[in-house]
């Protein structure tokens, strides 16, 4: 089975500094995918990066990027230069065989962006 | 539009009616799933679509929900006799290609309240 591990409940954040959100994974599956959505208090899911497990080069989308350990199994977030419109749930999710490429979702992480 | 439709955005119902929710998925798009959201919570798999294919039912919590695709196209998620359990947010998502490494993208969910 597949597990996703999102263990900071909320974080807080100063205007433009960095955060980082932790999530880790187990799975036995050799191939498989990794992926981040925010979900703003409106409720939409939002995606916004993809890490693939046979990828050598760690993710990046304008302002985040994904920092991919595979033999720790993990697959942080870092946003930078934090705006106030960050402030949402994130989650940490991963799809694979073993799962028939269903979503595994994390419990999510609140991050609040202050001014 | 070009995003994942639901309808309706809301429904508030007495318990033991039924329901239908709407899923118009991205144009091309062959993969489609449902969640469930409960208030705080991650994201709970209930169905997947993957073109023509038998759909992948595991995720479903009992036998009074049911969902169908039509022509590979619009999906509707029927929950029968409801219990006041089963008010959550339900989310659609599509995807296109292999679904390990094609993000899901998600509609903006039907909120159910079960009275």
């Amino acid at each position: 089975a597949q597990k996703i591990t999102q263990t900071q409940p909320g974080m807080f954040v100063q205007e433009k500094e960095a955060v980082t959100l932790d999530c880790t994974y187990d799975t036995s599956d050799q191939s498989y995918g990794l992926f981040w959505y925010k979900q703003p208090s409106s409720g939409e899911m939002i995606f916004l990066i993809y890490q693939g497990s046979y990828d050598e080069q760690n993710a990046t989308e304008g302002r985040y990027s994904l920092n991919f350990q595979k033999a720790r199994k993990s697959a942080n977030l870092v946003i930078s230069a934090s705006q106030l419109g960050d402030s949402a749930m994130y989650f940490c999710a991963m799809s694979g065989a073993l799962n028939d490429y269903k979503l595994s979702f994390g419990a999510g992480t609140t991050v609040t962006v202050r001014a | 539009g070009a995003g994942v439709s639901q309808s309706p955005s809301n429904k508030v119902t007495e318990k033991g009616k039924d329901v239908e929710l709407r899923c118009d998925p991205i144009s091309g798009h062959t993969a489609l799933y449902w969640y469930r959201q409960s208030l705080g919570q991650g994201l709970e798999f209930l169905i997947y679509f993957q073109g023509n294919s038998a759909p992948d039912k595991s995720g479903l919590p009992s036998d009074r929900f049911s969902a169908e695709r039509t022509g590979g196209s619009v999906s509707t998620l029927t929950i029968q006799r409801t219990q006041q359990e089963d008010s959550a947010v339900y989310l659609c998502a599509s995807s296109s290609g292999q679904p390990t490494s094609q993000p899901q993208h998600f509609g903006d969910g039907t909120r159910l309240s079960i009275l």
